[in-house]
């Protein structure tokens, strides 16, 4: 079955850029999608379609694509911004799958 | 805005049923696919399946399929999961999320509350 593969967690400090991978071999034809959920919260939607950031979410999330690779990338990191971020994407017959999830602490 | 507002928490005992609701609200119901989605506690996200309110067609996870069953009631704009045979393994938080684009993105934005479902015995 398909798999996405993140890190299980990333340290930055405040003011600095966090970059977040997320690997998987169907990522080239398949897009990446990011989700960010804070401790008690639903997820929220900060990037989909690799590089697409929904209204309402700050201009210092974006994302990429390259191969078997996507990547969150938050510039300007704020503490506010320590969270869980999770990869998803969805195979070609619609199944659905999401990484393990990534914690991001700002030190 | 739209809004999806689950049901309430619940506990069950192993081997029972649990159903939970989902009312949407700020947008044409029928045009947008409902997914559901899983996080056991401490744990990632678990998508469960996907359901096309119009017509009430489902596609399932296989480790679920003939526990789990999606179904809609376009008069009140509320998506239902019914999970049956629960086992302790089945204590998670139960959300479900609105499919992002008309006809089906497979992402989701926004998500419900979420609903705990605790199986204790």
């Amino acid at each position: 079955s398909y798999e996405v593969t993140q890190p299980p967690s990333v340290s930055v400090s405040p003011g600095q850029t966090a970059r977040i991978t997320c690997s998987g071999d169907a990522l080239p034809k398949q897009y990446g999608h990011w989700y960010q959920q804070k401790p008690g919260q639903a997820p929220v939607l900060v990037i989909y379609k690799d590089n697409e950031r929904p209204s309402g979410i700050p201009e210092r999330f974006s994302g990429s694509s390259s191969g078997t690779t996507v990547t969150l990338t938050i510039s300007g990191v704020q503490a506010e911004d320590e969270a869980d971020y999770y990869c998803q994407s969805a195979d070609s017959s619609g199944s659905v799958v999401f990484g393990g999830g990534t914690k991001l602490t700002v030190l | 805005q739209v809004q999806l507002v689950q049901s309430g928490a619940e506990v069950k005992k192993p081997g029972a049923s649990v159903k939970i609701s989902c009312k949407a609200s700020a947008y044409t119901f029928t045009n947008y696919y409902m997914h559901w989605v899983r996080q056991a506690p401490g744990q990632g996200l678990e998508w469960m399946g996907i359901i096309n309110p119009t017509g009430g067609g489902t596609s399932y996870v296989q480790k679920l399929q003939g526990r789990v069953n999606m179904t809609s009631d376009t008069s009140t704009s509320t998506v239902y999961m019914e999970l049956s045979s629960l086992t302790y393994e089945d204590t998670a938080v139960y959300y479900c999320a609105r499919d992002y684009g008309e006809g089906g993105s497979y992402f989701f934005d926004p998500w419900g509350q979420g609903t705990l479902v605790t199986v204790s015995s």
